[in-house]
């Protein structure tokens, strides 16, 4: 089946770094990824879509220059948390979309844990 | 705006029991229903889908959903649950019938005893 992966599984950095997160399709291109975010012991809410070769597309609410998406290649979304502040803490997870099984159903990876102390 | 609904934040079954896990959707057109399972600190697996056809699906791991159009429903039920059913389960719609940008409920927490 169609695999994503993230890296890493889990972050801790101090307030005021930035962090960055790979979202990669083993086995398939993705010109569309996905990225959410989840709180603790809440549902996961979409926060934008990683487009291959343009601008991320972001939901309302969520800071562009906060979080960086890059999709530079068929492979490969990051996203990066600039500048991060304990409020930013949370669990990370992207999907993707294989485009040779349609439209049917969005892979996750695994999911990052950001911890900011 | 396409929403989800799960009304149970909190279940808690007997091993072999049956369990019923309620989802209510709001969206305007024939939706595609997803059901995904996350266990603590993991990411999200696939249960089960619906675009269309039979509303009786079949998942993995003996789940099964049925789609009910009149009550905008979406349960996830399993006749038998296991100890390591116990997990965090999610009901997800489609954004414009497809599968890729997906509206989450808040989930349901499954406890189960032995």
């Amino acid at each position: 089946g169609a695999v994503v992966s993230q890296h890493p599984s889990r972050v801790i950095c101090k307030s005021g770094t930035s962090v960055k997160i790979e979202c990669r399709s083993l086995d398939f291109q993705a010109t569309t990824m996905f990225w959410y975010r989840q709180f603790p012991k809440q549902s996961l809410m979409l926060m934008a879509t990683s487009n291959e070769g343009s601008k991320a597309t972001y939901e309302q609410g969520v800071e562009k220059d906060k979080f960086l998406i890059n999709h530079a290649s068929l492979t490969l979304s990051t996203l990066t948390v600039a500048s991060a502040h304990p409020e930013d803490s949370s669990f990370y997870i992207c999907s993707a979309r294989d485009p040779d099984r349609g439209n049917t159903e969005a892979f996750f990876g695994q999911g990052t844990r950001l911890t900011v102390v | 705006a396409q929403s989800v609904t799960q009304p149970d934040i909190h279940i808690t079954v007997s091993e072999g029991a049956s369990l019923e896990l309620r989802c209510n959707y709001s969206y305007g057109a024939t939706p595609y229903l997803f059901w995904y399972v996350q266990s603590p600190g993991q990411g999200l697996q696939l249960l089960l889908k619906y675009f269309s056809g039979d509303t009786l699906v079949q998942g993995i791991k003996g789940f099964e959903a049925e789609f009910k159009r009149s009550q905008s429903s979406f349960n996830l039920r399993k006749p038998s649950v296991h100890w390591s059913d116990a997990a965090e389960y999610f009901c997800a719609v489609g954004e414009g019938g497809t599968a890729s940008k997906l509206t989450f409920g808040t989930g349901t927490r499954l406890q189960v005893t032995l």
